[in-house]
């Protein structure tokens, strides 16, 4: 069964950075593109970024272009996020993805002083 | 804003069927061929309904189905059942290799 568990989240002020991790199981990593989409209280999904199975093309949303780094080591079967200078707005639940058809439970971020 | 647009809440009774839109409001979807849905209950993982329009995922009930005219496209789930109480959300990729999610709409079953 295809699982996938984040990891990392907490409780950082702004400005500041955290790394979440994702742990894929029980489907071939390697050839799937990944996916970060998060949930602030109270609002929608929004997707955040995306990774190709090999790492060579990476793409963001504008809310977090520059900020945010997507990557990917097919060796560890693992997705992460660095997230840095890190906003009030960016406090959500963050969930990883491979194409949409397997979630994690997400992890929670907040952002506060 | 998002350049999907789904209404905020629809509601129906157990047996009914409820018909949730989602439009694209920019030119940014090409085709708009890749419209995929999704079930969220609160606090647990989001749950891919309809992938590509109208493709239902193993697993997932044939109450469950989708479709597009133009720039909207439609999710129908027949038979309400309790269950089915949730929030659904629209999504598509964009020109750009990025994806877009719907506003989401809040689903009441009476």
């Amino acid at each position: 069964e295809a699982q996938l568990v984040e990891s990392g989240g907490g409780l950082v002020q702004p400005g500041g950075s955290l790394r979440l991790s994702c742990a894929a199981s029980g489907f071939t990593f390697s050839r799937y593109w990944m996916n970060w989409v998060r949930q602030a209280p109270g609002k929608g999904l929004e997707w955040v970024a995306n990774i190709k199975e090999d790492g060579s093309e990476k793409y963001y949303a504008d809310s977090v272009k520059g900020r945010f780094i997507i990557s990917r080591d097919s060796a560890k079967n693992s997705l992460y996020l660095q997230m840095n200078s890190l906003r009030v707005e960016d406090t959500a639940v963050y969930y990883c993805t491979n194409s949409f058809d397997t979630w994690g439970q997400g992890t929670l971020v907040t952002v506060s002083s | 804003q998002s350049a999907l647009t789904q209404p905020a809440s629809v509601s129906g009774s157990p047996g009914q069927s409820i018909t949730i839109s989602c439009t694209e409001t920019s030119s940014d979807f090409g085709g708009y061929n890749y419209v995929s849905w999704y079930q969220h209950h609160p606090g647990k993982a989001p749950k891919l309904m309809i992938y590509d329009v109208s493709y239902r995922p193993s697993g997932v009930s044939n109450r469950f189905s989708g479709s597009k005219s133009a720039n909207t496209a439609s999710l129908t789930i027949s038979g309400l059942q309790a269950e089915d109480e949730a929030d659904y959300y629209c999504s598509s990729n964009t020109t750009t290799n990025t994806w877009v999610f719907g506003g989401g709409t809040k689903l009441t079953v009476l």
